[in-house]
């Protein structure tokens, strides 16, 4: 079956310290992975994704990711915190190749502290 | 991008009567498109997937006869919560797939449904 994991709840940085969200999967096949952010009361916006080639996925705001193979991993990273990235952040894997339902992970909570 | 509308944003009903949630594709056609439910401080839960033109395909687990789902043309998908209850009070979110665009969605803003 296919799964998403983020290991952490919430995140704490420090505004302007790199940070990194965690993310790990579990698919079979080639994985296609996602990720998306959520503000309060909000839908969620899209910010990476990777499908093949280059193992680091540049996306919206600044953020980029590591696709992982050997450790099954899909870690979200921003060199420098904004406050104004604290959101909800989540990991999603396209469930089966050629439809597009999305399994999504538990969410992790980002606080950028000033 | 492309752009995915949800109405209402939110919405209060009483318990026993019927609310519907639509939600439109701005500026593309989407013969797809699949409804998400978040409780408080959890995931998403994909519900269903709407179909343009056939019926839904439900998620095990969600009542089709409570979460009645109706994509009537390529732009527009409805879900309507039948006789509602306080344990539906909750956050839908509907998402598209616009063709040629890639393999992300697009997600709507979002309803939050409080029944009383």
């Amino acid at each position: 079956a296919q799964s998403v994991a983020q290991p952490e709840d919430q995140v704490n940085v420090a505004e302007g310290n790199p940070l990194t969200v965690k993310c790990t999967y579990s698919v079979s096949g080639n994985p296609y992975l996602f990720w998306y952010v959520q503000y309060p009361n909000r839908g969620l916006q899209f910010l990476l994704k990777y499908i093949t080639g280059d193992n680091l996925v540049k996306g919206s705001y600044g953020f980029e990711a590591e696709f992982n193979k050997s450790q099954t991993s899909f870690h979200l990273k921003k060199p420098s915190a904004l406050v104004s990235d604290s959101a909800l952040y989540f990991c999603a894997v396209r469930a089966l190749s050629g439809t597009y339902k999305y399994i999504f992970g538990t969410g992790t909570r980002l606080k950028v502290l000033a | 991008g492309a752009v995915v509308s949800q109405h209402p944003s939110w919405v209060i009903c009483k318990s026993g009567t019927s609310v519907k949630i639509e939600c439109r594709s701005l500026d593309f056609q989407a013969t797809t498109m699949f409804w998400y439910r978040q409780f408080p401080k959890q995931s998403l839960m994909l519900m269903a997937t709407s179909n343009e033109g056939s019926k839904a395909t439900y998620e095990q687990g969600v009542e089709k006869d409570k979460f009645l789902i109706n994509h009537a043309s390529l732009t527009l998908s409805t879900l309507t919560v039948t006789s509602a209850h306080p344990e539906d009070s909750s956050f839908y979110i509907c998402s598209a797939r616009k063709p040629g665009q890639g393999t992300e969605a697009f997600f709507g803003q979002g309803t939050r449904l409080t029944v009383v």
